[in-house]
């Protein structure tokens, strides 16, 4: 089973700032397995980023991922007050298909 | 548009079977390039895959090692839909369940349902 471990657990901005999430996989994902999402309170995650840097339909584009390999990141470039949440990294190269344990977005 | 509607009983007593629906739209079950899953999350175990069901010129599932003596995902074609049943439960399958379509990430997901067990 691929193990992904993300970091920081909690990274605490304000809006405006910049935020970069990190996502390191046990093995190599290539550069197309690899996928983001954001899930607020009481929501079902919604994707964002899907094959490591492509963005999902009607994200915004202050959202981008990038990386291959084992090493992954997204990056919101302006952060917007709806923008705090929990992050989540996913791979789907192999069955199981693992979540990262997560990255809470918190406004400082 | 996707979408996934998700039914079944928010209660289940320990020891019984956990039983969910979830409906298709938008989408066949038998698609060739989709896998359909369900996925549950608890503050302990966070976000955790139970297992799959999907075609490729006859159906295959798979499941996570942790449920699989206990699990089964069944396609209904006449109805276009999927279903989980989780055997002897206990309150440690305490959690919200959700189902989701993979294909090239999972861009589709159902509405999510709690299900607690107690008795």
């Amino acid at each position: 089973e691929i193990v992904l471990t993300q970091s920081p657990g909690t990274l605490s901005l304000s809006p405006g700032e910049r935020a970069t999430l990190s996502c390191r996989a046990s093995q190599s994902l290539s550069s197309s397995y690899l996928a983001w999402y954001q899930q607020k309170p009481g929501q079902a995650p919604r994707l964002l980023i899907y094959g490591a840097s492509s963005r999902a339909t009607g994200i915004p584009d202050r959202f981008s991922g990038s990386g291959s390999g084992t090493d992954f990141t997204l990056t919101v470039s302006r952060l917007e007050p709806e923008d705090f949440a929990v992050y989540y990294c996913q791979q789907y190269l192999t069955s199981p298909n693992t979540f990262g344990q997560g990255t809470k977005l918190e406004i400082k | 548009q996707v979408q996934l509607q998700q039914s079944g009983p928010g209660l289940v007593k320990p020891s019984q079977t956990l039983s969910l629906t979830c409906a298709i739209s938008g989408d066949t079950v038998s698609s060739n390039t989709a896998t359909w899953n369900w996925i549950r999350q608890s503050p302990s175990s966070g976000l955790e895959w139970l297992g799959r069901t999907y075609y490729r010129s006859k159906w295959y599932n798979d499941y996570a090692i942790s449920v699989k003596s206990r699990i089964t995902i069944n396609p209904d074609t006449s109805k276009n839909q999927f279903s989980l049943q989780l055997n002897s439960v206990t309150p440690e399958d305490t959690a919200v369940y959700y189902c989701a379509r993979g294909s090239g990430g999972w861009h589709y997901w159902g509405q999510g349902t709690l299900v607690t067990v107690s008795s």
